[in-house]
């Protein structure tokens, strides 16, 4: 079946610009993970949706970012005021059920804030 | 914050030879998974190995798990052209959802 879609691949935005990330989770999928990967960074997490609501938002890095996720399916990562340190590749990933433990990766928004 | 240290942060080899990767982590986890990377775009997940089991095989993949010593390895046996790629280890802790990755080690195999 299909797997996990992002769009758009490539993002250039001037800095003080929103942008928004959109993840189409694999079918069925109930659980749902935001990472970012940056030079010097390495992978981080972001967020975690189970079903529409998010126990753990613990990585947003700063009240610029939220997420959301409408029906148990597609979420979208927003950066409002983008600032050149945003500039990354945004991975979601989803997963089966909570306690699935693997998680199955689409291929990335690679956004640049110039 | 990476949880996570891999070792080496680059290797390269022979096609044919094989390759160790190792990983070190730093809190108690239920599971430790390896993830690989080609050109910076989707992980593609390799293996998972539970916080009680100690070795496990999958096709020319081999990880081992020391809890003890809280560090994993991945060896890949004869290795292949196709095989270059970074490769990245990650672990999920008790009660946690999210994966904490490792700074993964940029694997290149010379033909």
């Amino acid at each position: 079946g299909a797997g996990v879609s992002q769009s758009p691949s490539n993002k250039v935005t001037e800095k003080g610009k929103d942008v928004e990330l959109r993840c189409d989770p694999i079918s069925g999928h109930t659980a749902l993970y935001w990472y970012r990967q940056s030079l010097g960074q390495g992978l981080e997490f972001l967020i975690y949706f189970q079903g529409n609501s998010a126990p753990d938002k613990s990585g947003l890095p700063s009240d610029r970012f939220s997420a959301e996720r409408t029906g148990g399916s597609v979420s979208t990562l927003t950066i409002q005021r983008t600032q050149q340190e945003d500039s990354a590749v945004y991975l979601c990933a989803s997963s089966s059920e909570t306690g699935q433990e693997t998680q199955y990766f689409g291929p990335g928004t690679r956004l640049l804030v110039l | 914050s990476q949880q996570g240290e891999e070792d080496p942060q680059a290797l390269s080899i022979q096609e044919g030879e094989n390759a160790t990767m190792n990983c070190s982590y730093k809190t108690s986890i239920n599971n430790l998974q390896w993830y690989r990377q080609n050109s910076g775009r989707g992980l593609v997940h390799l293996i998972l190995i539970r916080s009680n089991e100690r070795e496990k095989h999958s096709g020319r993949l081999r990880v081992t798990l020391d809890t003890s010593k809280k560090s994993s390895s991945l060896l890949i046996t004869a290795s292949r052209a196709a095989d270059t790629a970074s490769y990245f280890c990650a672990t999920r802790s008790q009660g946690a959802q999210k994966l904490v990755f490792g700074q993964g080690t940029r694997l290149t195999i010379n033909p």
